[in-house]
């Protein structure tokens, strides 16, 4: 199955820095990352994806480059804000039987804004 | 749109009891999730189902842990009995149509087993 790996695990930036978070997959056959961003006692929330037939994409001050070869993908946050800080995860999809896909979640990289 | 509803939202229980949870989907969404979060992991797919029909089901220690989704909208996932290693947070999630769709999350329930 997919073995998806996320680091760092704790990240601090000072506010108005940039923070990048990496992850690795092992199933070339992935197609689909998403990010979650899951604050302290909330749910997680979609913030950013990205598909296999493209290798960047930005939304605002979060972007996504995915590299297929190296079978690895990252976080951009630009200009942080106290209110990145949270709990972001990676996932990656794996294919299952009949054309249906899970998602399998990275570990999770806990990042802290320092004002 | 409402969102996804879970209930109860806190559970504690004595290991080798029973216990239920419910999560009422986004209305439409075909896919629905349920996942285990133990503190300080990511989340970990129990199950998912499509509609009324099981997709996957691999981490699911089915000895213990049995789930439903009833006539493919609402469904419940029960634990029986519990251990004290099945401490954690319960998430139902749905998607419109499978994994490639976001995930929209309920609030979850702690469970804690004493």
């Amino acid at each position: 199955g997919e073995n998806v790996e996320q680091h760092p695990s704790t990240l601090s930036v000072q506010e108005g820095d940039s923070a990048v978070i990496k992850c690795t997959y092992s199933d070339s056959a992935s197609n689909y990352f998403p990010w979650y961003k899951q604050e302290l006692g909330k749910r997680p929330q979609l913030i950013i994806d990205i598909r296999s037939n493209v290798g960047e994409k930005k939304d605002q001050r979060i972007a996504v480059t995915l590299n297929k070869t190296a079978k690895h993908f990252s976080l951009h946050i630009t200009e942080t804000q106290p209110e990145d800080s949270a709990v972001y995860f990676c996932a990656a999809t794996e294919a299952l039987h009949f054309g249906n896909e899970k998602l399998t979640f990275g570990t999770g990289t806990r990042l802290t804004i320092i004002p | 749109e409402a969102g996804v509803a879970q209930s109860p939202r806190y559970k504690i229980i004595e290991k080798r009891q029973s216990v239920a949870f419910w999560c009422n989907p986004i209305s439409g969404h075909a896919t629905l999730y349920w996942y285990q979060q133990i503190l300080g992991q990511g989340p970990k797919l129990l199950i998912q189902f499509q509609n009324n029909g099981v997709v996957d089901d691999s981490q699911l220690p089915k000895d213990r842990f049995s789930a439903e989704r009833l006539k493919g909208v609402d469904s419940t996932l029960k634990i029986q009995p519990a251990k004290l290693e099945d401490s954690a947070v319960y998430l139902c999630a749905s998607s419109l149509a499978g994994a490639r769709y976001e995930q929209y999350f309920g609030p979850g329930t702690r469970l804690t087993v004493t």
